[in-house]
């Protein structure tokens, strides 16, 4: 069965850090580039990062550089999202996404989304 | 950063009657676009890609057309399964992926 799973939600104070994990299996994880993607409560689907599928080239919503980190590790098929600095307009669901097309090409749409895990950042 | 429009917020619709969702883009993205099924509590579904290519497995009854700024999603005949929240998605611009707001299709 083709699926990912995300892990490491929880309620976080403001400042603090927190680190998502996302696990993939049913599909040749190492050959995708993967995405985060989040929703705040009541709101919309927000692009967070993204990362190449060899992990070379990262890339961030301006909200998110400087702060958070995209990294995988392609022997355990799973992704990461460290976040630092963590404040209350963090709060959402953040969802792992699998890319539609293998390896190099990562401009494409995106096929394959785990449920989320929630994060909660109060002030 | 491409704005994408989602219109109208919320449909309200019978079984059996047809869906027309529409996405536009605040600039041309080819056809580089994406609709997205989402249920509540559930992971969001990829419907079409490339505008008009349906995904693996999903029903006729879904179709995408449009290019450069305007584009529509067609529902032609509501099931029960179809009630949910639509977005889309342009993968142009990138490295700024940006979604619509969203479509809410409900029972009338």
């Amino acid at each position: 069965q083709v699926k990912l799973v995300e892990s490491g939600g929880g309620v976080v104070q403001s400042g603090r850090s927190l680190r998502l994990s996302c696990a993939g299996s049913g599909f040749t994880f190492k050959n995708y580039a993967m995405h985060w993607v989040r929703q705040a409560p009541g709101k919309g689907l927000e692009w967070v990062a993204l990362i190449t599928y060899d992990g070379d080239n990262k890339y961030y919503t301006n909200s998110a550089k400087g702060r958070f980190t995209i990294s995988r590790d392609n022997s355990k098929n799973t992704l990461y999202l460290q976040m630092s600095r963590l404040s209350p307009e963090d709060t959402a669901v953040y969802h792992c996404v699998k890319v539609r097309s293998t390896l190099t090409t990562f401009v494409d749409a995106m096929d394959l989304w785990g449920q989320g895990t929630l994060v909660t950042v109060s002030s | 950063e491409i704005v994408m429009t989602q219109s109208p917020a919320t449909l309200s619709a019978l079984p059996g009657a047809r869906a027309t969702l529409s996405c536009r883009a605040s600039e041309s993205i080819s056809i580089n676009l994406a609709w997205y099924q989402h249920k509540p509590g559930q992971a969001p579904r990829l419907l079409i890609y490339g505008a008009s290519t349906r995904a693996t497995g999903l029903p006729a009854r879904f179709s995408g057309s449009g290019s450069g700024t305007e584009f529509t999603l067609t529902i032609s005949s509501l099931q029960s399964e179809d009630f949910a929240l639509y977005y889309c998605q342009q993968y142009n611009n990138w490295p700024l992926w940006t979604f619509g707001q969203g479509t809410k299709v409900e029972l009338k």
